[in-house]
């Protein structure tokens, strides 16, 4: 079956350092996969799209890779802030049912950032 | 923020008891989804829509039923509620006009349903 696997464990990282989140998926041929935030009692908030065919994507401090080889995407935040802690949650789409069928989510790794 | 408004945000009800919850949207997006949220399972889809009176099952769609009768109201219906679906429930939208359902996931606040 299907599997995404993302840190369980909380990560604790001091302020100003490069937070680096992982996710590994199996039994999966993503067209695509995003990240989002989520903070305690709200919704996840998109991040960042990117396609099978892209390595890298940027926006502003986020940095995501995807490497279909490894099965793997890196999600990094430089000059992390207190602001950034929260809870970031991965997502595999593909174009089954015409990418309508939604997203497969992780669990999710909790993120925080020491002041 | 994407108009989406879950309602009720939070309910507690009895096992046994029928459940309905409300996903409006003012976006006129074409795909609606529900999905719930456990400690330890991360977020599941339970049912999706991809038009009006156009609904597919998700992972986890035994015992609940969806129906979609106008492009913003996506409604999630637990027929007897039971312990095991006590969680929180999230609606989502994508794909505005003209675009496919391959963008971003707009989420709702989320609705807390406790069942006794």
């Amino acid at each position: 079956s299907q599997k995404i696997e993302q840190n369980s464990e909380a990560l604790n990282i001091q302020e100003g350092k490069t937070a680096t989140l992982t996710c590994n998926y199996t039994n999966y041929s993503p067209a695509y996969l995003q990240w989002y935030r989520q903070d305690p009692g709200r919704g996840p908030v998109f991040l960042l799209l990117i396609r099978e065919n892209e390595k890298e994507k940027r926006k502003e401090r986020l940095k995501v890779t995807f490497d279909t080889t490894l099965k793997q995407s890196l999600f990094h935040i430089t000059a992390s802030q207190p602001a950034d802690s929260a809870t970031y949650l991965c997502a595999l789409g593909n174009f089954r049912g015409g990418g309508a069928d939604g997203l497969t989510f992780g669990k999710g790794t909790h993120l925080i950032i020491q002041p | 923020d994407a108009g989406i408004t879950q309602s009720p945000r939070h309910k507690v009800t009895e096992t046994g008891t029928p459940v309905t919850l409300r996903c409006h949207q003012t976006e006129n997006h074409r795909y609606m989804y529900w999905y719930r949220q456990d400690p330890g399972h991360g977020l599941r889809l339970i049912h999706y829509s991809y038009g009006v009176k156009d609904t597919d099952k998700g992972e986890v769609s035994d015992g609940y039923s969806v129906s979609r009768s106008k492009t913003e109201d996506f409604l999630l219906t637990l027929e007897s509620a039971t312990s095991s679906q006590t969680s929180v429930y999230f609606c989502a939208i994508s794909g505005r006009t003209g675009q496919g359902a391959f963008g971003e996931l707009f989420f709702g606040e989320g609705s807390r349903l406790t069942v006794l």
